[in-house]
């Protein structure tokens, strides 16, 4: 299984909702990641779990909220988000090297905030 | 600051044709560059992974070039089909890691192939 796979494809949430993200991959990738993207914009870095911990938050507000249940999960809470959130929410995945390793996209997820 | 440039911005051409894109990086300690394949609302697809000692590396009918000294890569695509219109996205490592510096993002080039 060569895939990292996203749920749900599409979300659309009011600001006072909570919603999750979900990511998954067998491949036995330690390093696992959270990007946000904007149109027509390259990927943004969010958070960066090594070996199930975080590592790098790149001071993403507290309203995203990550968690690694397990080496083949990667979940993203969020909480009263704003319109302004409104992107494409993508993960990924690395054999261990955060920087060094081909990093596998998941298809996303396009998230709407009302 | 580690920045990725990329050019042209967007290019159209037509069927069978063939073209190059290019990608310009100020990223040290240079880890490794990689190309990558994005169709709209979708999520990236790697399509090349080069280190410091790699000049050439192909994948199919993509072909990239690195060169080191002069910070330059590109990114050759042979006898273009109607399913590589994407965005390719140019994408530097550096070696030392740490934080959103240790992978730069390039903005990317809008392919467009008409038939």
């Amino acid at each position: 299984d060569t895939e990292v796979t996203q749920t749900p494809k599409h979300l659309v949430m009011g600001m006072t909702n909570k919603k999750s993200l979900k990511c998954e991959q067998h491949m036995g990738h330690r390093a696992m990641y959270w990007y946000k993207q904007k149109a027509k914009k390259p990927p943004e870095l969010m958070f960066v779990y090594s070996y199930e911990k975080l590592s790098i938050n790149e001071s993403v507000p507290s309203r995203f909220s990550p968690e690694c249940p397990n080496s083949s999960l990667l979940n993203l809470h969020l909480h009263a988000l704003q319109p302004e959130d409104s992107a494409l929410y993508l993960c990924a995945s690395s054999q261990a090297g955060v920087y060094t390793d081909t990093q596998y996209f998941g298809p996303g997820t396009r998230l709407t905030v009302l | 600051k580690n920045q990725v440039e990329q050019s042209p911005q967007s290019l159209i051409i037509l069927e069978g044709k063939n073209c190059t894109l290019q990608c310009n990086y100020t990223v040290s300690p240079f880890s490794n560059l990689r190309w990558y394949k994005q169709d709209t609302g979708r999520g990236p697809v790697s399509l090349t992974i080069m280190t410091f000692s790699e000049n050439t590396k192909s994948n199919g009918r993509y072909t990239a070039t690195l060169d080191a000294d002069t910070k330059q890569s590109s990114l050759h695509i042979t006898a273009s089909q109607l399913s590589d219109s994407a965005s390719y996205i140019c994408v530097v490592s550096a070696r030392s890691g740490g934080g959103a510096d240790g992978l730069t993002f390039g903005k990317g080039t809008h392919l467009i192939i008409q038939p």
